[in-house]
């Protein structure tokens, strides 16, 4: 059984503080990680997406992915009320078969002004 | 770019009619569409992987002859509710794959049946 592990949250964090989103995974053979932004009543919105190990950063949000051990995270600097969402973690594990996502239950992320 | 639209957006029916909901991919060819289901405050469940031209997957419990699922063209995809029920009453989201590995969501429809 392929799983995403996610803290449910809800995360809290001040505005303009930077937010740590976790992820971690079963499959040591998953290749490809993505980060979707859900904002309540609407669909998933991809924010990043990494393949290699280290960091991708893009804007405010830097992606981190460390495959020995499992693990991907999702960084927002300066973060501001309108990322309050809650924020998926998906994945795409080994075997290929039509590119399969599979998710994590998400985490809520509260910005508080 | 990677636009994926839903049509309609919301629909309300009747307890035994069914509903088809439409899935396009805008600007770009989707090798792969999926279908999803979300309930309220709980996660994205997959339903069925559809490629254009073939019989779409359907995941574990999902029944497959009231979920239908065509895939016609690289841009369109469609799931049909048969003889809705209230249980049926859900987001259904589609997502796109292009050529690359990355999923594209459609806005989402909302079923509500009567």
């Amino acid at each position: 059984q392929k799983e995403v592990e996610q803290n449910s949250g809800p995360l809290s964090v001040p505005e303009g503080a930077i937010a740590s989103l976790n992820c971690t995974y079963s499959d040591r053979g998953s290749q490809s990680f993505f980060w979707y932004r859900q904002y309540s009543g609407k669909s998933p919105e991809l924010i990043m997406f990494i393949y290699s190990n280290g960091d991708k950063e893009d804007g405010r949000f830097t992606a981190q992915l460390n495959k020995a051990s499992q693990y991907v995270s999702l960084l927002i600097r300066d973060s501001q009320p309108s990322d309050s969402a809650t924020y998926l973690c998906a994945v795409i594990g080994s075997g290929g078969s039509n590119y399969k996502l599979t998710f994590g239950k998400g985490t809520l992320l509260t910005v508080n002004p | 770019g990677a636009v994926v639209s839903q049509h309609p957006s919301w629909v309300i029916c009747k307890s035994g009619t069914s509903v088809k909901i439409e899935c396009r991919s805008l600007d770009f060819q989707a090798t792969t569409m999926f279908w999803y289901r979300q309930f309220p405050k709980q996660s994205l469940m997959l339903m069925a992987t559809s490629n254009e031209g073939s019989k779409a997957t359907y995941e574990q419990g999902v029944e497959k002859d009231k979920f239908l699922i065509n895939h016609a063209s690289l841009t369109l995809s469609t799931l049909t509710v048969t003889s809705a029920h209230p249980e049926d009453s859900s987001f259904y989201i589609c997502s796109a794959r292009s050529q690359q590995e990355t999923q594209y969501f459609g806005p989402g429809t909302r079923l509500l049946v009567l």
